[in-house]
């Protein structure tokens, strides 16, 4: 069985300043996807980023980046240059096949003005 | 070019009554997910279609539960005789491209269930 832990409950980071979330996942194959998702008050669950296993470059959108250690399972958002939106829920996930997400516990990040 | 939508946006119902959930997918998502948000289990998969197969409902947490999903489209799922545990709210993602998990799941804006 696949799963994800967020060791993180809460986070807390200047505006403007980077903030890095911490996930790291369980499974048995070796070929699956990894992603973060962001889920504002609003409820809305919007996609951040992913990271295809088989690629050794880690995926960049913009201001997120990732840290994948495909041997460790780890899975790392780097959040560049906060903003006051980027506060909300963040979500750690995997899925492996055409099958469902599994999801961590959820980091809150807060962005200090 | 409408994401996800879900209806109602909150649904407040009385323990033991029976509650539908609607989800409409992006069209042309041929695979269509519901995903069930509470504070104490975190997120937790329910269901999963995909085009004309059999759903996989392995992640239905009891016989209460069940979904349906019409003309390769909008899904609906119902909760019978609705206790107080099932209070949370449900996620509804579709897909586009079959038989790959290469596509991203997209989320719809929850119904939020609140049992009395």
């Amino acid at each position: 069985a696949q799963t994800v832990t967020q060791s993180q409950p809460e986070m807390s980071v200047q505006e403007a300043e980077t903030v890095t979330l911490s996930c790291t996942y369980d499974t048995s194959e070796s070929d699956y996807y990894l992603f973060w998702y962001k889920q504002p008050p609003s409820r809305q669950m919007i996609l951040v980023i992913r990271q295809e296993a088989y690629k050794q470059q880690n995926a960049t959108e913009n201001r997120f980046s990732v840290n994948f250690q495909k041997a460790a399972k780890s899975f790392s958002l780097k959040i560049s240059d906060s903003q006051l939106g980027d506060a909300a829920m963040y979500f750690c996930a995997v899925i492996q096949g055409a099958q469902k997400l599994v999801f961590g516990q959820g980091t809150r990040l807060t962005i200090n003005p | 070019g409408a994401g996800v939508s879900q209806s109602p946006s909150n649904k407040v119902t009385e323990k033991g009554k029976d509650v539908e959930l609607r989800c409409d997918p992006i069209s042309g998502h041929t695979a269509l997910y519901w995903y069930r948000q509470s504070l104490g289990q975190g997120l937790e998969f329910l269901i999963y279609f995909q085009g004309n197969s059999a759903p996989d409902k392995s992640g239905l947490p009891s016989d209460r539960f069940s979904a349906e999903r019409t003309g390769g489209s909008v899904s609906t799922l119902t909760i019978q005789r609705t206790q107080q545990e099932d209070s949370a709210v449900y996620l509804c993602a579709s897909r586009f491209q079959a038989g790959t998990s290469t596509d991203t799941q997209y989320f719809g804006p929850g119904t939020r269930l609140t049992v009395l």
